[in-house]
């Protein structure tokens, strides 16, 4: 079946640091792609997505690149700030918005 | 993207008891589907819901631990029946539009 695979965390970052949160997924056809973010004591918010190879999504200076050669979605931001302090998920999802299936999430921390 | 109130947005229950969740959608939604992210841990489905059909529960969930109900396509309680202290968890419902997926707010459920 569909799965995800994401860095465990926490990642610790000073505030300005880049970051990127690796995920990889296992998928039959061509899923879309999400990054999920979850802030402290809060339910999920939608980040960015990405539906087809090559698409890059893209909110709040976050950037993520659907790979199909590599079956990744990894999360980039070139200067983290405290208040992206928050749990990130990635997840995907068959064809026709089908289900989704959620990696384990990433704790990220950024001090000042 | 649609909004979805979602409530209780926690609540302490003793063990042998029952809770309904409620989710509202601010508009009509073909698919409904409700989470649980037990503490530390990642989401995962407890079940579709449908309207006009009976939901659809994920390996592990049972019907008569976790009734679900959905008179409408707005509209949709998810019932955590007979608790234990291992049912608590934040549990979110969630909707799929072209959009992409939007989440509840969840409700933090302890059980003690």
């Amino acid at each position: 079946g569909d799965s995800v695979t994401q860095m465990e965390g926490p990642v610790t970052l000073s505030e300005e640091a880049c970051l990127t949160i690796n995920c990889t997924y296992t998928a039959t056809g061509y899923p879309s792609l999400f990054w999920y973010v979850q802030y402290p004591g809060e339910g999920l918010q939608l980040l960015l997505k990405a539906t087809k190879a090559d698409d890059k999504g893209s909110n709040k200076g976050f950037e993520a690149t659907y790979r199909k050669e590599t079956t990744s979605f990894h999360l980039e931001k070139g200067s983290v700030q405290v208040s992206d302090s928050a749990v990130y998920f990635c997840a995907l999802s068959g064809t026709g918005y089908s289900t989704l299936t959620f990696g384990k999430g990433t704790m990220l921390l950024v001090s000042p | 993207s649609a909004v979805i109130s979602q409530k209780p947005s926690r609540d302490i229950c003793q063990r042998g008891t029952s809770l309904t969740i409620q989710c509202q959608v601010d508009s009509q939604v073909t698919m409904m589907f409700w989470y649980r992210q037990q503490p530390g841990q990642s989401l995962t489905l407890i079940a579709t819901a449908n309207q006009g059909s009976e939901a659809t529960y994920e390996s592990g969930f049972v019907i008569d631990k976790f009734p679900i109900s959905r008179p409408n396509l707005t509209f949709s309680t998810l019932t955590v029946s007979n608790m234990s202290p291992e049912d608590s968890s934040i549990y979110l419902c969630s909707v799929a539009g072209n959009y992409g997926y939007t989440f509840g707010s969840g409700t933090r459920l302890t059980v003690v």
